[in-house]
């Protein structure tokens, strides 16, 4: 899996656009890129991923440049629910690579009032 | 539906003695992957089951184990503990889509080694 690269920490105000960035500039053809976000003492959710077009779920927007090599997570309307630590994650289909994960540093989010 | 179970959530053990963690996928699922995470090493990947098979394994020593049930419930073991492996240790589950999966994580069992 490509390795990928995030600021270690940002601060947000609420009801602000939180926007995520991530560098992944190995990143190969078939390889999706996955955000995945951790609140403190329970598990990592699952937020979006895609693969080259930008993506939008009730949670979050992906945008990919054209190159692949970054992508921006945003948090449209950011709450202090929102504060968490937040993984770029890059990973070659299932039928490849089985469901392995590789985590980084992540980021860590602090949305203030 | 219900979520990712694991057993026990907290545990204290000594140094030398085993334990065995256990997680419950959510159903349908038949993918159990195991995660250990410390504050110093973060996040990482300890091994996949698919079908009661290994399909991933991480780089961790062979003290630490696992296997899968027929129903998919996943157990992982460590032997001969050591104070390193005060941990989080976090179990995750996927479906069977070809391309992407989703991974549900579960709460964790938080294991201290004294």
């Amino acid at each position: 899996d490509a390795k990928t690269t995030q600021p270690p920490s940002m601060d947000c105000a609420e009801g602000r656009a939180a926007n995520l960035p991530c560098n992944h500039s190995t990143i190969s053809g078939n390889e999706y890129v996955y955000w995945y976000r951790q609140i403190h003492s329970q598990g990592p959710q699952y937020i979006i991923h895609g693969l080259k077009n930008n993506e939008t779920n009730e949670m979050a927007s992906l945008i990919i440049t054209e190159d692949r090599k970054s992508s921006t997570l945003i948090l449209p309307h950011a709450t202090l629910r929102d504060t968490a630590v937040y993984y770029c994650i890059v990973r070659a289909p299932q039928e490849a690579a089985g469901n392995k994960l590789t985590f980084g540093g992540g980021t860590r989010v602090l949305v203030k009032p | 539906k219900a979520g990712v179970t694991q057993t026990p959530r907290y545990l204290i053990k000594t140094r030398g003695q085993q334990v065995t963690l256990s997680c419950s996928p959510i159903s349908g699922h038949r993918s159990v992957s195991w995660y250990q995470q410390t504050p110093g090493q973060g996040l990482q990947f300890l091994f996949e089951y698919f079908s009661e098979t290994q399909r991933n394994k991480g780089n961790f020593p062979g003290r630490f184990s696992g296997r899968q049930f027929s129903n998919s419930r996943s157990e992982m073991n460590v032997s001969t503990l050591e104070l390193g492996d005060s941990a989080l240790y976090l179990c995750a589950s996927s479906g069977d889509t070809m391309t992407y999966n989703e991974q549900f994580f579960g709460p964790g069992t938080r294991l201290t080694v004294l």
